[in-house]
């Protein structure tokens, strides 16, 4: 079971349209981050959200993390086929020796020209 | 800087061999990270270590993987002996501070396949 669901898992769009994806979670988290891995590379992030009901903005990406910091979102407007990647959240929990990070499983997003 | 180094990027090997995963994290990073990625569990956290001492292990899946980091820049991961199920891409990422807005910054992967 993952403890943060992100959906979709697919999503194949248009140049130009406009997406949202969702992370969603039963357990509140310290933070939680947006990364974004292309083939054959590792994840690098795109953004950590720490106050509930923050929103940022990134170019053509805008975050928000939900007020009780249990969900956020990821809304790209006027995809480019350079979005084109995988998409993970990551909370961020509090442990007795340190913080530890948590994976979704990811959304691929594929924009075409 | 280079980044995180991973070698080798690619390892194919039989079941039962040994196989050991190299890791360079960012110099001053006090944090180092291995992850595991497979299209079933996503990417998962194994071990992290502060300043070279290993802090949460819970996450490594049995006694065959251990990992070690003897300096400040370079750790290993082993797997001994291996298995089929091991296939995965191995990712170390390592930060600086270990803190609520801190960023892990992933090497490229190493891509292990055990036939």
């Amino acid at each position: 079971t993952q403890l943060l669901e992100q959906s979709p898992q697919f999503l194949s769009i248009q140049e130009g349209e406009n997406l949202t994806v969702y992370c969603n979670s039963s357990s509140v988290f310290s933070s939680l981050q947006w990364y974004r891995q292309e083939p054959g590379e590792g994840p690098v992030l795109l953004v950590t959200v720490v106050t509930g009901g923050e929103v940022k903005k990134l170019k053509r990406l805008t975050f928000q993390f939900g007020d009780a910091r249990k969900d956020s979102s990821l809304h790209i407007t006027a995809a480019q086929p350079g979005d084109t990647g995988l998409y993970l959240c990551a909370g961020l929990r509090r442990m007795e020796y340190g913080n530890k990070l948590v994976f979704g499983a990811g959304t691929i997003l594929r924009v075409k020209s | 800087d280079a980044g995180v180094i991973q070698s080798p990027r690619h390892e194919v090997t039989e079941m039962g061999q040994e196989v050991t995963l190299r890791c360079k994290p960012i110099s001053g990073h006090d944090y180092l990270f291995w992850y595991r990625q497979t299209m079933m569990r996503g990417l998962e956290l194994l071990i992290y270590f502060n300043n070279n001492v290993p802090i949460d292990d819970s996450g490594m899946p049995e006694d065959r993987f251990s990992a070690k980091m003897p300096n400040a820049s370079f750790s290993t991961l082993k797997i001994q002996p291996s298995e089929p199920r091991d296939s995965a891409v191995y990712f170390c990422a390592s930060s600086l501070w270990g803190g609520l807005t801190d960023t892990q910054y992933f090497g490229p992967g190493t891509r292990l396949t055990v036939l």
